[in-house]
Protein backbone atom coordinates (compact mmCIF):
# COMPACT_ATOMS: atom_id res chain seq x y z
CA UNK A 1 0.00 0.00 0.00
CA UNK A 2 1.09 4.06 -0.02
CA UNK A 3 3.39 4.56 2.57
CA UNK A 4 5.33 7.57 3.38
CA UNK A 5 8.86 7.40 5.17
CA UNK A 6 10.05 9.42 7.56
CA UNK A 7 13.55 9.83 9.18
CA UNK A 8 14.87 10.01 11.46
CA UNK A 9 12.39 9.36 14.52
CA UNK A 10 14.12 11.11 17.33
CA UNK A 11 16.16 14.46 16.71
CA UNK A 12 17.70 16.00 20.04
CA UNK A 13 20.11 19.61 19.52
CA UNK A 14 21.45 22.12 21.08
CA UNK A 15 19.32 25.20 21.06
CA UNK A 16 21.20 27.49 17.47
CA UNK A 17 21.74 24.40 16.00
CA UNK A 18 19.97 23.33 12.87
CA UNK A 19 17.49 20.38 12.62
CA UNK A 20 16.18 18.64 9.36
CA UNK A 21 13.51 15.82 8.70
CA UNK A 22 12.88 14.04 5.73
CA UNK A 23 10.01 12.07 4.31
CA UNK A 24 10.10 9.51 1.47
CA UNK A 25 7.63 7.96 -0.83
CA UNK A 26 7.96 5.08 -3.09
CA UNK A 27 5.89 6.85 -6.06
CA UNK A 28 4.96 9.91 -6.93
CA UNK A 29 3.00 11.93 -5.25
CA UNK A 30 -0.11 14.45 -6.11
CA UNK A 31 1.08 16.61 -3.03
CA UNK A 32 2.97 17.20 0.45
CA UNK A 33 2.22 18.73 3.64
CA UNK A 34 3.72 18.97 6.62
CA UNK A 35 2.41 19.48 10.01
CA UNK A 36 3.38 20.77 13.74
CA UNK A 37 2.25 18.85 16.97
CA UNK A 38 3.40 19.77 19.95
CA UNK A 39 3.36 17.73 23.16
CA UNK A 40 -0.29 16.92 24.12
CA UNK A 41 -1.72 18.89 21.45
CA UNK A 42 -3.10 18.52 17.85
CA UNK A 43 -1.20 18.64 14.45
CA UNK A 44 -0.99 22.38 13.40
CA UNK A 45 -0.60 22.73 9.74
CA UNK A 46 2.56 24.17 8.27
CA UNK A 47 2.89 24.56 4.41
CA UNK A 48 1.62 22.60 1.43
CA UNK A 49 4.52 21.75 -1.55
CA UNK A 50 2.44 20.83 -4.82
CA UNK A 51 5.18 21.42 -7.89
CA UNK A 52 8.05 19.65 -8.55
CA UNK A 53 11.08 21.23 -6.80
CA UNK A 54 9.57 23.11 -4.94
CA UNK A 55 11.36 25.50 -2.18
CA UNK A 56 9.26 27.40 0.29
CA UNK A 57 10.14 29.42 3.52
CA UNK A 58 8.76 30.11 6.66
CA UNK A 59 10.85 32.32 8.71
CA UNK A 60 13.53 29.79 9.95
CA UNK A 61 12.25 26.78 8.35
CA UNK A 62 12.93 26.07 4.62
CA UNK A 63 10.37 22.92 2.86
CA UNK A 64 11.69 21.29 -0.26
CA UNK A 65 9.28 18.70 -2.68
CA UNK A 66 12.32 17.08 -4.67
CA UNK A 67 12.11 16.88 -8.52
CA UNK A 68 10.64 13.55 -8.97
CA UNK A 69 8.18 14.39 -6.13
CA UNK A 70 8.52 11.61 -4.48
CA UNK A 71 10.67 13.22 -1.32
CA UNK A 72 10.32 16.02 1.25
CA UNK A 73 12.48 18.15 3.53
CA UNK A 74 11.93 20.39 6.04
CA UNK A 75 15.07 22.07 7.47
CA UNK A 76 14.75 24.43 10.53
CA UNK A 77 17.93 26.83 10.77
CA UNK A 78 19.05 27.41 14.13
CA UNK A 79 16.42 25.97 16.61
CA UNK A 80 14.43 27.77 19.52
CA UNK A 81 12.88 25.97 22.25
CA UNK A 82 9.70 26.75 20.44
CA UNK A 83 10.70 24.44 17.96
CA UNK A 84 9.75 21.56 20.25
CA UNK A 85 7.24 19.25 18.69
CA UNK A 86 6.84 16.61 16.41
CA UNK A 87 6.53 16.75 12.71
CA UNK A 88 4.57 15.20 10.36
CA UNK A 89 4.46 15.02 6.48
CA UNK A 90 1.12 14.09 4.84
CA UNK A 91 1.29 12.81 1.25
CA UNK A 92 -1.48 12.43 -1.34
CA UNK A 93 -1.04 10.55 -4.21
CA UNK A 94 -4.14 10.42 -6.72
CA UNK A 95 -5.61 13.72 -7.76
CA UNK A 96 -9.54 13.45 -6.99
CA UNK A 97 -9.28 11.64 -3.99
CA UNK A 98 -8.59 13.81 -0.64
CA UNK A 99 -6.81 11.14 1.61
CA UNK A 100 -3.52 11.62 2.71
CA UNK A 101 -1.17 9.26 4.49
CA UNK A 102 0.76 10.18 7.53
CA UNK A 103 4.60 9.74 7.87
CA UNK A 104 5.54 8.70 11.27
CA UNK A 105 6.71 11.64 12.49
CA UNK A 106 10.16 13.41 13.81
CA UNK A 107 10.44 14.15 17.68
CA UNK A 108 12.55 17.05 17.74
CA UNK A 109 13.90 18.32 21.20
CA UNK A 110 15.81 21.05 21.68
CA UNK A 111 18.51 21.22 24.87
CA UNK A 112 18.30 25.03 26.10
CA UNK B 1 -15.58 31.76 16.34
CA UNK B 2 -15.16 29.05 13.49
CA UNK B 3 -13.45 25.84 14.33
CA UNK B 4 -13.88 22.14 14.41
CA UNK B 5 -14.32 20.83 18.17
CA UNK B 6 -14.69 17.31 19.19
CA UNK B 7 -16.26 15.24 22.34
CA UNK B 8 -15.36 14.52 25.39
CA UNK B 9 -11.75 15.24 25.56
CA UNK B 10 -11.13 12.01 27.81
CA UNK B 11 -13.71 9.14 27.21
CA UNK B 12 -13.02 6.12 29.82
CA UNK B 13 -15.12 2.67 28.81
CA UNK B 14 -15.66 -0.65 29.33
CA UNK B 15 -13.91 -3.16 27.18
CA UNK B 16 -17.12 -4.77 24.66
CA UNK B 17 -19.05 -1.77 24.69
CA UNK B 18 -19.12 0.24 21.66
CA UNK B 19 -18.87 4.09 22.11
CA UNK B 20 -19.30 7.27 19.74
CA UNK B 21 -16.98 9.93 19.46
CA UNK B 22 -18.15 13.25 18.45
CA UNK B 23 -17.11 15.50 15.69
CA UNK B 24 -18.31 19.25 14.43
CA UNK B 25 -17.38 21.75 12.30
CA UNK B 26 -18.47 25.46 11.57
CA UNK B 27 -16.30 25.72 8.46
CA UNK B 28 -18.18 24.84 6.06
CA UNK B 29 -15.38 22.57 5.20
CA UNK B 30 -16.04 19.68 2.60
CA UNK B 31 -14.24 16.88 3.53
CA UNK B 32 -13.81 15.27 6.94
CA UNK B 33 -11.24 12.84 8.56
CA UNK B 34 -10.91 10.38 11.37
CA UNK B 35 -7.25 9.25 12.40
CA UNK B 36 -6.05 7.40 15.43
CA UNK B 37 -3.02 8.17 16.98
CA UNK B 38 -0.92 5.94 19.28
CA UNK B 39 1.56 6.71 21.63
CA UNK B 40 4.51 8.23 19.90
CA UNK B 41 3.13 6.80 16.65
CA UNK B 42 2.36 8.94 13.83
CA UNK B 43 -1.71 9.28 12.44
CA UNK B 44 -3.39 6.55 11.18
CA UNK B 45 -6.33 6.98 9.15
CA UNK B 46 -9.70 5.41 9.75
CA UNK B 47 -12.49 6.60 7.68
CA UNK B 48 -12.74 9.81 5.94
CA UNK B 49 -15.72 11.89 3.70
CA UNK B 50 -15.68 14.41 0.96
CA UNK B 51 -19.05 14.46 0.52
CA UNK B 52 -22.21 14.17 2.62
CA UNK B 53 -23.76 10.47 3.06
CA UNK B 54 -20.74 9.14 1.52
CA UNK B 55 -17.33 7.98 3.22
CA UNK B 56 -14.06 5.83 2.47
CA UNK B 57 -12.64 3.19 4.34
CA UNK B 58 -8.74 4.40 5.55
CA UNK B 59 -6.27 1.83 6.57
CA UNK B 60 -7.45 0.84 9.80
CA UNK B 61 -11.24 0.94 9.39
CA UNK B 62 -11.85 -2.52 10.93
CA UNK B 63 -13.91 -2.24 14.00
CA UNK B 64 -15.03 1.27 13.27
CA UNK B 65 -18.19 3.07 11.59
CA UNK B 66 -19.02 6.42 11.09
CA UNK B 67 -21.83 8.86 9.20
CA UNK B 68 -21.96 11.45 7.33
CA UNK B 69 -25.25 12.91 7.65
CA UNK B 70 -24.56 16.63 7.42
CA UNK B 71 -22.03 18.82 6.39
CA UNK B 72 -20.80 19.73 10.33
CA UNK B 73 -20.76 16.39 11.74
CA UNK B 74 -18.60 13.08 11.40
CA UNK B 75 -19.17 10.79 14.12
CA UNK B 76 -17.27 8.00 14.65
CA UNK B 77 -18.06 4.76 16.60
CA UNK B 78 -15.73 2.39 17.98
CA UNK B 79 -17.15 -0.99 18.13
CA UNK B 80 -16.41 -3.85 20.45
CA UNK B 81 -15.12 -5.36 17.43
CA UNK B 82 -12.08 -3.05 17.56
CA UNK B 83 -9.20 -5.08 19.47
CA UNK B 84 -7.19 -2.74 20.86
CA UNK B 85 -9.44 0.66 20.68
CA UNK B 86 -7.58 2.48 23.66
CA UNK B 87 -5.53 5.67 21.69
CA UNK B 88 -5.88 8.93 20.73
CA UNK B 89 -8.48 10.10 18.07
CA UNK B 90 -8.45 13.06 16.20
CA UNK B 91 -10.67 14.67 13.62
CA UNK B 92 -9.84 16.90 10.85
CA UNK B 93 -11.92 18.78 8.05
CA UNK B 94 -10.95 20.77 4.95
CA UNK B 95 -12.22 23.10 2.16
CA UNK B 96 -11.97 21.00 -0.78
CA UNK B 97 -12.40 23.76 -3.25
CA UNK B 98 -9.30 25.71 -4.37
CA UNK B 99 -5.30 24.92 -4.02
CA UNK B 100 -4.96 24.85 -0.01
CA UNK B 101 -6.67 21.48 1.71
CA UNK B 102 -5.17 22.44 4.49
CA UNK B 103 -6.79 19.96 7.22
CA UNK B 104 -7.64 21.77 10.21
CA UNK B 105 -7.87 19.25 13.25
CA UNK B 106 -9.72 19.35 16.53
CA UNK B 107 -8.36 19.15 20.15
CA UNK B 108 -8.58 15.49 19.83
CA UNK B 109 -10.37 12.64 22.21
CA UNK B 110 -8.50 10.09 24.15
CA UNK B 111 -10.34 7.43 24.73
CA UNK B 112 -9.40 4.05 27.11
CA UNK B 113 -10.67 1.08 27.80
CA UNK B 114 -10.64 -0.74 30.80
Amino acid sequence: GQQVMQIPQYQHVQEGEDFTTYCNSSTTLSNIQWYKQRPGGHPVFLIQLVKSGEVKKQKRLTFQFGEAKKNSSLHITATQTTDVGTYFCAGRWASGTYKYIFGTGTRLKVLA
Amino acid sequence: DGGITQSPKYLFRKEGQNVTLSCEQNLNHDAMYWYRQDPGQGLRLIYYSQIVNDFQKGDIAEGYSVSREKKESFPLTVTSAQKNPTAFYLCASTLLAGEGNEQFFGPGTRLTVL
